[in-house]
């Protein structure tokens, strides 16, 4: 069965360091993988995805994503963090092959909590 | 700019009672689908549409019934709505294609069931 996982429910960094959130996936083929971002009483947005091609994929807002299919990871990145990143993170993964359903399966999120 | 509406914003119901949580989009997208977000579960799709006149069942369809007479519109019916339907409602769209998987949410409605 296709699953997501984001370990980590929350994540706290201080503004200007380094910020990774975890995402871990279980899926048949190759997988289309994706980052939405939800900011407080927002509907998700669309931060990047990786179909194909080189593993590191840059999105939206300064943020990036390393595709690992050894370790069957995306985890999303970004070099210097701002308090304005804070939000809930999904990760989400769409199967080859599953057609015009378009579904995608999403992980539970993760909060970002930036401190200035 | 509208992009995907949704409304109403809230919502409380009582249980067995009915509603249709409406969603219209303006971007020409062949593909809906609505989605619940309970805490804890990520986000779990219920019904999709690749087009008007055909829609199809998703992860979590029960208690739930959905049409498409337009492209546009995308309502979601609660027949006889129960406590364990307590939940926010999104609804999202996306033209057809495997190269563009970008999906367009709109802002939600939060529904209470009593």
């Amino acid at each position: 069965a296709q699953s997501v996982a984001q370990p980590e429910d929350q994540v706290n960094v201080a503004e200007g360091n380094p910020l990774t959130v975890k995402c871990t996936y279980s899926v048949s083929g190759n997988p289309y993988l994706f980052w939405y971002v939800q900011y407080p009483n927002r509907g998700l947005q669309f931060l990047l995805k990786y179909i194909t091609g080189d593993n590191l994929v840059k999105g939206s807002y300064g943020f990036e994503a390393e595709f690992n299919k050894s370790q069957t990871s995306f985890h999303l990145k970004k070099p210097s963090a701002l308090v304005s990143d804070s939000a809930l993170y999904f990760c989400a993964v769409r199967a080859p092959g599953s057609g015009n359903t378009g579904k995608l399966i999403f992980g539970q999120g993760t909060t970002l909590q930036v401190k200035p | 700019n509208a992009g995907v509406t949704q409304t109403p914003k809230f919502q409380v119901l009582k249980t067995g009672q009915s509603m249709t949580l409406q969603c219209a989009q303006d971007m020409n997208h062949e593909y809906m689908s609505w989605y619940r977000q309970d805490p804890g579960m990520g986000l779990r799709l219920i019904h999709y549409s690749v087009g008007a006149g055909i829609t199809d069942q998703g992860e979590v369809p029960n208690g739930y019934n959905v049409s498409r007479s337009t492209t546009e519109d995308f309502p979601l019916r609660l027949l006889s709505a129960a406590p364990s339907q307590t939940s926010v409602y999104f609804c999202a769209s996306r033209t057809q294609g495997a190269t563009n998987e970008k999906l367009f949410f709109g802002s939600g409605t939060q529904l209470s069931v009593l």
